[in-house]
């Protein structure tokens, strides 16, 4: 089976622009998570969608929102970009059942300048 | 929010020792738990769980001992090699919602 991809690895972008990230998850999993990771805070999660809804969210800003589409795959935006939000972002699939175990993707690491 | 801590961010071992990473949770309700490993430039990769209803539970040269009363979570690498160099994640999933919370991390070395 194919791993968790991300799309694209490395991204550039300026203060005040937006940025959309891409996520397709292992084939058979509904559930992706969206998190944050930057040196020293480990990962903080953004959000989980399930079957192309949000099922959880963590205590990210409005800036930042996600989708999932019917095919599992998600997307996570940024909008008004700022310095702080120059990061490494995972995502991880699941196959959604309740504690079920969550497999990451090798990251989209976002640089804002 | 919730604390998953870890005792030491950083941790050296000679190769063929054993390496024990632990961690520290809050969260009484916490019911089941994942260590990650993670190499520089890629993702957090699986390495073993444990449910909340479990107190050992042992893989391919890991094991993860979970005490509930003082609510700890270690990791024990056995025959440590150069090849398990990386940074290790415990995380903690709280009953109450499907959505998994991490410790900043220990990164181990291991020295030939």
């Amino acid at each position: 089976k194919a791993g968790v991809t991300q799309t694209p690895r490395y991204l550039i972008k300026t203060r005040g622009q937006q940025v959309t990230l891409s996520c397709s998850p292992i084939s058979g999993h509904r559930s992706v998570s969206w998190y944050q990771q930057t040196p020293g805070q480990g990962l903080q999660f953004l959000f989980e969608y399930f079957s192309e809804t949000q099922r959880n969210k963590g205590n990210f800003p409005g800036r930042f929102s996600g989708r999932q589409f019917s095919n599992s795959r998600s997307e996570m935006n940024v909008s008004t970009l700022e310095l702080g939000d120059s990061a490494l972002y995972l995502c991880a699939s699941s196959s959604g059942l309740v504690a079920d175990t969550q497999y990451f993707g090798p990251g989209t690491r976002l640089t804002v300048l | 929010g919730e604390s998953v801590g870890l005792h030491l961010p950083t941790l050296s071992v000679q190769e063929g020792d054993n390496s024990i990473i632990n961690c520290a949770y809050s969260n009484s309700a916490s019911d089941y738990f994942i260590w990650y490993k993670q190499e520089s430039g890629k993702g957090p990769q699986f390495i073993i769980d444990i449910r909340s209803n479990m107190d050992k539970r042992q893989g391919q040269r890991v094991t993860v001992l979970l005490n509930k009363t003082v609510k700890h979570l270690s990791l024990q690498i056995a025959a440590t090699q150069p090849g398990d160099s990386a940074v290790y994640f415990c995380a903690e999933r709280v009953y109450t919602g499907n959505q998994f919370y991490f410790g900043t991390g220990t990164s181990l070395t291991v020295i030939p």
